[in-house]
């Protein structure tokens, strides 16, 4: 079993430049999120999605869209890369109160 | 406002120790808790969580203490080997929603050989 599979594993960006982050989930759950994780912040909450179909905005949700056509695909994209958003995003997936499965991360870089 | 915080952002532990990684939150309707570890170019990984209506619950080598009184919860480890150097991030749940799942900022755990 996958869990939660996340592409690209790290990227260098040109500022400006649109990027979309994958992620994809085999445990068919119903809540889906983005994080991102900057040092001596822990993890943000940039988007989320209760099931498919639906979004929602999570704390720092500027710059960033996602969509959930399906319940196993959820990608994260970036209409023009800024370098404040370099950092290391993470997907996951829950279903109910339960606890979240963690993909491995994209370590994004925008120069 | 809501938040979650740890303690000690740093905790050093001789190798066989325990360790206790602490963890105060804020908001009193949380009604579920949650500790991952994250290790070094990895993801969070779940080891145990605690609903608002138990204060202790075990696992293998850890233990989760809930006190409400003082909105506090703590994680033990017991005879604390080199694998548990990470990070460990505590996460209270409001609800069920996505959105309500609130972070600290995590407290790095590393082993004195």
């Amino acid at each position: 079993i996958a869990g939660i599979t996340q592409a690209p594993t790290s990227q260098i960006l040109a500022a400006g430049r649109r990027m979309t982050l994958r992620c994809t989930q085999d445990m068919r759950h119903n809540a889906m999120y983005w994080y991102r994780q900057d040092l001596g912040l822990g993890l943000r909450l940039i988007h989320y999605s209760n099931t498919a179909g639906t979004t929602g905005k999570g704390e720092v949700p500027d710059g960033y869209s996602v969509s959930r056509a399906n319940t196993d695909d959820f990608p994260l994209t970036l209409a023009s890369a800024v370098p404040s958003q370099t950092s290391v995003y993470f997907c996951a997936s829950s279903e109910g109160q339960r606890e979240a499965f963690f993909g491995q991360g994209t370590r994004l870089t925008v120069v | 406002g809501e938040s979650v915080g740890l303690h000690l952002p740093t905790l050093s532990v001789q190798e066989g120790d325990n360790s206790i990684i602490n963890c105060a939150y804020s908001n009193s309707a949380s009604d579920y808790f949650i500790w991952y570890k994250q290790e070094s170019g990895k993801g969070p990984q779940f080891i145990i969580d605690i609903r608002s209506n138990m204060d202790k619950r075990q696992g293998q080598r850890v233990t989760v203490l809930l006190n409400k009184t003082v909105k506090h919860l703590s994680l033990q480890i017991a005879a604390t080997q080199p694998g548990d150097s990470a990070v460990y991030f505590c996460a209270e749940c409001l609800g069920s929603s996505a959105s309500k799942i609130i972070f600290g900022s995590g407290t790095r755990l590393s082993i004195r050989p």
